[in-house]
């Protein structure tokens, strides 16, 4: 089955404890990204990969670490989390954004509800 | 990238049909517009998408005028289980499609 996992699923952790969320795709999908999600804020892009070692910003990434060393995962770091992070957080994975005016539909994970005290 | 403007929320009644609009009046010539729908706890899910006139698939319709600076999302005859957000979203290649800014989107409840 065609599928973005993530994990953990939930995640209640301490300020200052690193932390990794994992990402994988079984689509061999080109464009991966992760987003967080918290009331009233809606979605916004963290950060993203147009391929394997290729990552760039989004709108919110202080704070975030992420790599990607195979096309098929994209963990998301928080080297010292804080309680602003605190979020609802997605991964997200389309074949590519490329091409004349086209938009790959983005696959979303699960979500990982994240909660830093 | 272009901004949207998307009305905060909608009421409807089963088996009615609702429509939703969004303002983007700085779309770029390249940009598509593009709908997705998001239930609770979920990531969002696509719906649709469109350059121009009208997009039509198993689930909505998609109007969009001739100036694109508007487009309008139609779901025929919702039911409960379309209760959800939906968001509308612009961008092509000159205007960054990596990022995808997904905005409040519009919070749709339908009741019996």
């Amino acid at each position: 089955e065609a599928q973005v996992t993530q994990n953990p699923r939930y995640l209640i952790t301490v300020t200052g404890k690193k932390l990794t969320v994992t990402c994988s795709q079984n689509m061999n999908h080109e464009y991966m990204s992760w987003y967080r999600q918290d009331p009233g804020l809606g979605l916004r892009q963290i950060y993203y990969s147009m391929n394997v070692e290729v990552t760039d910003k989004g709108d919110v990434p202080e704070g975030y670490k992420v790599s990607r060393k195979e096309k098929r995962n994209f963990p998301l770091i928080l080297e010292s989390p804080s309680p602003n992070q605190t979020s609802l957080y997605f991964c997200a994975s389309s074949l590519s954004i490329s091409g004349f005016g086209r938009t790959d539909t983005q696959y979303f994970g699960p979500g990982t509800r994240l909660t830093v005290l | 990238l272009a901004k949207t403007t998307q009305p905060i929320s909608m009421d409807s009644y089963e088996g009615q049909e609702v429509n939703i609009t969004c303002s983007h009046n700085n779309i770029a010539t390249n940009d598509y517009i593009t709908w997705y729908q998001q239930f609770p706890s979920q990531g969002p899910r696509f719906i649709i998408q469109g350059y121009k006139t009208k997009v039509t698939n198993e689930v909505a319709s998609l109007f969009i005028p001739a100036d694109r600076k508007s487009s309008t999302l139609s779901l025929p005859r919702v039911s409960l289980s379309d209760t959800a957000v939906y968001y509308c979203l612009v961008g092509g290649p000159n205007t960054g499609f990596q990022k995808l800014v997904f905005g409040t989107g519009t919070r749709l409840l339908v009741s019996p």
